[in-house]
C-alpha cells in the first residue's frame, strides 16, 4: 500500500544526543515536511524540500538538520543545539502543487522524549 | 504572509449536539487551497476536505459539512449530531502560490464529545 512511513513511534534521547528520525514514501511525491507539534501550538514547519538535493528552512529550523539524497525519503536529525525537543514530529509528502489536484499526506509520527 | 487562525482551543459538546469549528485565513494570494484534517488520538492527520479559492459552494459529506466564504475569510466546519467517534484535534491549513504551496495549519481545536 502506498503512504508514509515514519520511524521510530516513540524515540528516547539523553539530553547532549543527535538522534535522527525516518521518514520514508511510496507515492512518488516530489515534496516532503517536517512539523513539530506542541501542545496548543499546531503544526509548526522545521524543513521541506521540493526537489531531491534540495532542502529549505522551515519556521523553526534552528536545531534541527534534514538531507534529501532519495526521493523516497526525507530524514530529519535532532541535534543537541534544539534547546527543547521534546514534541510530537510528523512529516509529510505532497505532489508539488499542494491543492491543485491533491492534499499533503501524513506519516503516523514520532514521538520525541529528552531524558 | 498567509496565516490561519482557530480562536478555539478546545470544544466540549454531548453526543447529538451539533458543533461548528471556526477557520479564518489570510492570504494576499487570489488562488489558494484551504484544507480540514482531523488528528484523532493515534496522531496521524487524516485528510477531510480540500477547496480552492474559486468554488465557494459549500459541501455536505454525511455529518459533516463545510461553509466556506470569501468575504469574511472563512472556512468553518460543522459535524451535525456530534459522536464520540468525533473526539479529536481538528486542524484548518492553508497553501498558495506565495508561499511556495506549502501547507500552513491553524493552531487547532479540540473536539471532545461527551456521550
Amino acid at each position: 500500500d502506498g503512504g508514509i512511513t515514519q520511524s521510530p513511534k516513540y524515540l528516547f534521547r539523553k539530553e547532549g544526543q543527535n538522534v535522527t528520525l525516518s521518514c520514508e514514501q511510496n507515492l512518488n511525491h516530489d515534496a516532503m515536511y517536517w512539523y513539530r507539534q506542541d501542545p496548543g501550538q499546531g503544526l509548526r514547519l522545521i524543513y521541506y524540500s521540493q526537489i531531491v538535493n534540495d532542502f529549505q528552512k522551515g519556521d523553526i529550523a534552528e536545531g534541527y538538520s534534514v538531507s534529501r539524497e532519495k526521493k523516497e525519503s526525507f530524514p530529519l536529525t535532532v541535534t543537541s543545539a534544539q534547546k527543547n525537543p521534546t514534541a510530537f514530529y510528523l512529516c509529510a509528502s505532497s505532489p508539488f502543487f499542494v491543492g491543485v489536484n491533491t492534499e499533503a499526506f501524513f506519516g503516523q509520527g514520532t514521538r520525541l522524549t529528552v531524558v | 504572509a498567509q496565516k490561519v487562525t482557530q480562536a478555539q482551543t478546545e470544544i466540549s459538546v454531548v453526543e447529538k449536539e451539533d458543533v461548528t469549528l471556526d477557520c479564518v485565513y489570510e492570504t494576499r494570494d487570489t488562488t489558494y487551497y484551504l484544507f480540514w484534517y482531523k488528528q484523532p488520538p493515534s496522531g496521524e492527520l487524516v485528510f477531510l476536505i480540500r477547496r480552492n479559492s474559486f468554488d465557494e459552494q459549500n459541501e455536505i459529506s454525511g455529518r459533516y459539512s463545510w461553509n466556506f466564504q470569501k468575504s469574511t475569510s472563512s472556512f468553518n466546519f460543522t459535524i451535525t449530531a456530534s459522536q464520540v467517534v468525533d473526539s479529536a484535534v481538528y486542524f484548518c491549513a492553508l497553501s498558495e502560490a506565495r508561499g511556495s504551496y506549502i501547507p500552513t495549519f491553524g493552531r487547532g481545536t479540540s473536539l471532545i464529545v461527551h456521550p
